[in-house]
């Protein structure tokens, strides 16, 4: 099973919105409505952002927001904030053999 | 408050064994839907999921790529879930983090749904160097 597909890296200016992508396949991304987003700082554990495509945890400033359209989930940010600069992994369930597959980790950078 | 704490940083030779826990507390454990995952994260490199254990009876699945690499168990009696290697090897370098696993758990085929991981550890590095 190979790793979902995210851009390396995403930027945006404060105050910009910007979208990560995490494109994967009929049998993951496209098959189950259970895509999470993680955040992780350098050197911390990672955080959970969004999870069930759209859904945002108790805590989670309402600026971030969850997608999906075929076999790709995208994470968006929105009124982008210094605090937002940190690595972004999208995960996936992937039937009962695989189980979840992760996506390959955005960094994005506020300018 | 639900907490995952997981054991100290290790340094190992190639070839040693190791077993390193995850100590999870603040909620029900006997919950069907509450699992304990591992996930790797080698140096500078993204998050691999690795595998699954549910505590309340140690139902346990793999990753494709980790099964048989290395074994994931637990003792609900101490509310703690391991992760263990038998011979260890230098590209298992790297940091291992637990997290607790939202699930859904079918009776009727008798596989679990995955969800997300709603809490984490705050990792265990590993380090196997001769």
């Amino acid at each position: 099973q190979s790793a979902l597909t995210q851009p390396r890296s995403v930027s945006g200016s404060p105050g910009q919105s910007v979208a990560i992508s995490c494109t994967g396949t009929s049998s993951d991304v496209g098959g189950y409505n259970y895509v999470s987003w993680y955040q992780q700082y350098p050197g911390k554990a990672p955080k959970l952002m969004i999870y069930d495509v759209s859904e945002r945890p108790s805590g989670v400033p309402d600026r971030f927001s969850g997608s999906k359209s075929g076999n790709t989930a995208s994470l968006t940010i929105s009124g982008l904030q210094a605090e937002d600069e940190a690595d972004y992994y999208c995960c996936s369930y992937a039937g009962s053999y695989t189980l979840d597959v992760f996506g390959t980790g955005t960094k994005v950078t506020v300018l | 408050e639900v907490q995952l704490v997981q054991s100290g940083a290790e340094v190992k030779k190639p070839g040693e064994s190791l077993k390193i826990s995850c100590n999870y507390s603040g909620y029900s454990f006997i919950n069907i839907n509450y699992w304990i995952a591992w996930v790797r994260q080698m140096p500078g490199k993204g998050l691999e999921w690795m595998g699954i254990i549910y505590p309340g009876d140690s139902d346990t699945r793999y990753s494709p790529s980790f099964q048989g690499q290395v074994t994931i168990s637990a003792d609900n009696s101490i509310s703690t879930a391991y992760l263990q290697w038998s011979s260890l090897k230098a590209s298992d370098t790297a940091m291992y983090y637990c997290a607790r696993q939202i699930a859904y758990y079918n009776i009727l085929t008798g596989h679990p749904t995955l969800y997300h991981l709603d809490y984490w550890g705050q990792g265990t590095l590993v380090t196997v160097s001769s």
